[in-house]
């Protein structure tokens, strides 16, 4: 399977900031997601990462608040802005990719706190 | 909608006894189904999967999940617990031909030496 990183692993980051998670994956994959996992709780699927258009958006959350970008097939960002302490969570990035399109490989997660 | 529904929050067993961690689904479609498991600080790690075929399928690190279509079930198995199984482990599921994967809620299993 692919590997992905993401980056930060961590932040600590003051309400009303922005942060800017990344995602990188070692081979072109065909689709790109981001979850988050708040405290204690299962994973919540934010958006699907579109290659060189807007991501698509799951109920709840809007790219105002959670622009995401893919420039191209290995890379993909996330921005939580204007953060409150509700989103203190793991954010991550999974992928699909040609060999296995029916799988989606996870990466290691952001552990995102704010204050 | 997909959804999946796990249970039971923790689940303890002792070491070399078997291990089982429950999951049913609801799906309108043909389900895909996942088993993800997740270490303190580490991302998800895929254990296995049933799409098709047969209903007994074999996975990472020696666990394997018995496909019920009448039970709507996808159970995780070990036969011989190890102590490094200890950690949250999450069932998943899609309809096919949609990407959405739903998550159930996690199982905390405590294997007890």
């Amino acid at each position: 399977s692919a590997v992905i990183s993401q980056k930060p692993s961590r932040d600590i980051c003051q309400r009303g900031t922005s942060l800017t998670i990344q995602c990188q994956v070692d081979s072109q994959v065909t689709m790109m997601f981001w979850y988050r996992q708040q405290p204690g709780q299962s994973l919540t699927l934010i958006a699907t990462a579109n290659q060189g258009s807007e991501a698509t958006y799951e109920s709840g959350f809007v790219i105002d608040k959670f622009p995401i970008s893919r420039p191209n097939l290995t890379f993909s960002t996330l921005t939580v802005s204007n953060m409150s302490p509700e989103d203190s969570s793991i954010y991550l990035c999974s992928v699909t990719s040609g060999k296995s399109t029916d799988t989606q490989y996870f990466g290691p997660g952001t552990r995102l706190t704010v204050l | 909608a997909q959804s999946v529904a796990q249970p039971e929050d923790q689940v303890n067993v002792a070491e070399g006894n078997p291990l089982t961690v429950k999951c049913t689904y609801s799906v309108s479609g043909n389900p895909y189904l996942f088993w993800y498991v997740q270490y303190p600080n580490r991302g998800l790690q895929f254990l296995l999967k049933y799409i098709t075929g047969d209903n007994l399928v074999k996975g990472s690190y020696g666990f394997e999940a018995e496909f019920n279509k009448s039970q709507t079930s996808f159970h995780l198995k070990k036969p011989s617990a190890l102590v490094s199984d200890s950690a949250l482990y999450f069932c998943a599921v899609r309809e096919g031909g949609n990407n959405r994967l739903a998550f159930g809620k996690g199982n905390q299993v405590v294997v007890i030496p």
